[in-house]
């Protein structure tokens, strides 16, 4: 499968755990976004890294809230302590460059703080 | 800043009939503009996207849509609505050189056999 990769599709944490999604672009994209989408709601971007490289990170928590795109491997986004406001799914997005704005997307992780 | 309007948030047809969704942006500078589309439990696929050039942009599965630059609009049509249309919908904004989308609401389109 050539698309983008994210895993686990589901996961389920108590509060106070720690969540990692992880994210593999399509193949020749080194651009990767991560989108998080609630209920009745719209996808509201959190951050936008290069390998290697937070570019934006304006729509993430302040607190508990991490992304990376290590130089080797998928991007990662991680969620410290997690409360119920943190369910949600989680979308990760790749682009082949920078500005065509076009955006190729995985499946999304369902994340339920239980 | 930029922004994207989707009004209404449900929309309801008969199969067969015309499907219009419509989506408002503002943007201080020239717009990229797209519309999505997500199957339940799935990510977003891409119908379409205006960049520069021809206003009117055909894409996936029989839509198209408008870009109005007067009317800040790009309005989602399609003739003749199919079951399988039945999704949610999001039109998105990014800018020239941009990088960052922002996306709709969303609206959700039902279709009655």
């Amino acid at each position: 499968n050539a698309g983008v990769m994210q895993n686990p599709r589901h996961l389920v944490r108590r509060r106070g755990q720690e969540a990692r999604l992880r994210c593999s672009p399509m193949k020749g994209h080194s651009h990767v976004y991560w989108y998080r989408q609630l209920p009745e709601e719209g996808l509201k971007f959190m951050v936008y890294l290069q390998k290697e490289n937070i570019i934006d990170e304006s729509g993430m928590p302040k607190e508990r809230f991490s992304a990376e795109f290590p130089k080797e491997g998928p991007s990662i986004l991680r969620i410290q302590q997690v409360v119920r406001g943190d369910s949600a799914a989680y979308f990760c997005a790749s682009s082949p460059d920078y500005g065509s704005g076009e955006l190729f997307f995985g499946e999304g992780s369902r994340l339920t703080v239980l | 800043a930029q922004s994207v309007t989707q009004l209404g948030s449900h929309v309801s047809v008969s199969e067969g009939a015309l499907v219009l969704l419509r989506c408002n942006y503002s943007s201080s500078v020239p717009p990229y503009l797209f519309w999505y589309v997500q199957y339940p439990n799935q990510g977003l696929q891409l119908l379409l996207k205006y960049t520069t050039g021809a206003t009117l942009v055909k894409g996936i599965n029989g839509f198209e849509a408008e870009f109005k630059k007067s009317e800040t609009s790009f309005h989602l049509t399609k003739p003749s609505a199919h079951m399988s249309d039945a999704a949610e919908y999001f039109c998105a904004v990014s800018h020239t050189g941009g990088f960052k989308t922002i996306f709709g609401a969303g609206t959700r389109l039902f279709v009655k056999a």
